[in-house]
């Protein structure tokens, strides 16, 4: 079946810095990638939706300077938070649709813990 | 405002008994609904998918309801294992931009 790869499953950063996560396609094209943020026994929200070679699509509420994503191929899409901080602790998952399929594909997620 | 509320925060059955999951849902228009299983972890995994023309789906010990009349779906898993304990999700396709909206998530723990 369908596979997305999502880098790092963890990480640990200081307040004030970036952390980039990488969702990678493996064996089908994906034009556009749904990225997700989890807290603690929640569910799945929706944060933005990335688009192959053009901007990405925010929520509501969800800042766009302070998450930075980048679909620059067919197979790649990036999640950059940039000046963590604490409060941005959660669990960041991917996904996308493989052509052909109604069932959404999705990484196995980035724990990112802000210290 | 628009809801999708999932039945008990947890759900302990026996195992070899069947597991029913409720999925309601208010002010959308769902073209279709899925069901995805998430372990402690992991990101959700597709289980199944019906349309808002469908009443019912099945796949192997898996049955899928759908009642847009109720706004609502059931969830079933026939002769429950230890391994099938973990949350399970629904979420909505509303046609809006190919986006998903999930549901609060079950809890379900299957014991021996």
């Amino acid at each position: 079946g369908a596979v997305v790869s999502q880098h790092p499953s963890w990480v640990i950063c200081k307040s004030g810095t970036s952390v980039k996560i990488e969702c990678r396609s493996l064996d089908f094209q994906a034009t556009t990638m749904f990225w997700y943020r989890q807290f603690p026994k929640q569910s799945l929200m929706l944060m933005a939706t990335s688009n192959e070679g053009s901007k990405a699509t925010y929520e509501q509420g969800v800042e766009k300077d302070k998450f930075l994503i980048n679909h620059a191929s067919l197979t790649l899409s990036t999640l950059t938070v940039t000046s963590a901080h604490p409060e941005d602790s959660s669990f960041y998952i991917c996904s996308g649709l493989p052509g052909g399929s109604y069932g959404y594909t999705f990484g196995s997620g980035t724990r990112l813990t802000v210290v | 405002s628009q809801k999708i509320e999932q039945n008990s925060e947890a759900l302990n059955i026996q195992e070899g008994k069947t597991a029913t999951l409720t999925c309601n849902y208010t002010n959308y228009s769902p073209a279709y609904l899925q069901w995805y299983r998430q372990d402690p972890g992991r990101g959700p995994v597709f289980l199944l998918l019906i349309r808002e023309n469908e009443k019912e789906k099945r796949k192997e010990r898996l049955k899928v309801t759908f009642d847009t009349t109720l706004k609502q779906s059931l969830f079933h898993i026939t002769a429950s294992q230890p391994a099938d304990s973990a949350t399970y999700l629904c979420a909505l396709y509303t046609g809006t931009a190919s986006k998903l909206t999930f549901g609060t998530g079950t809890r379900l723990q299957v014991t021996l």
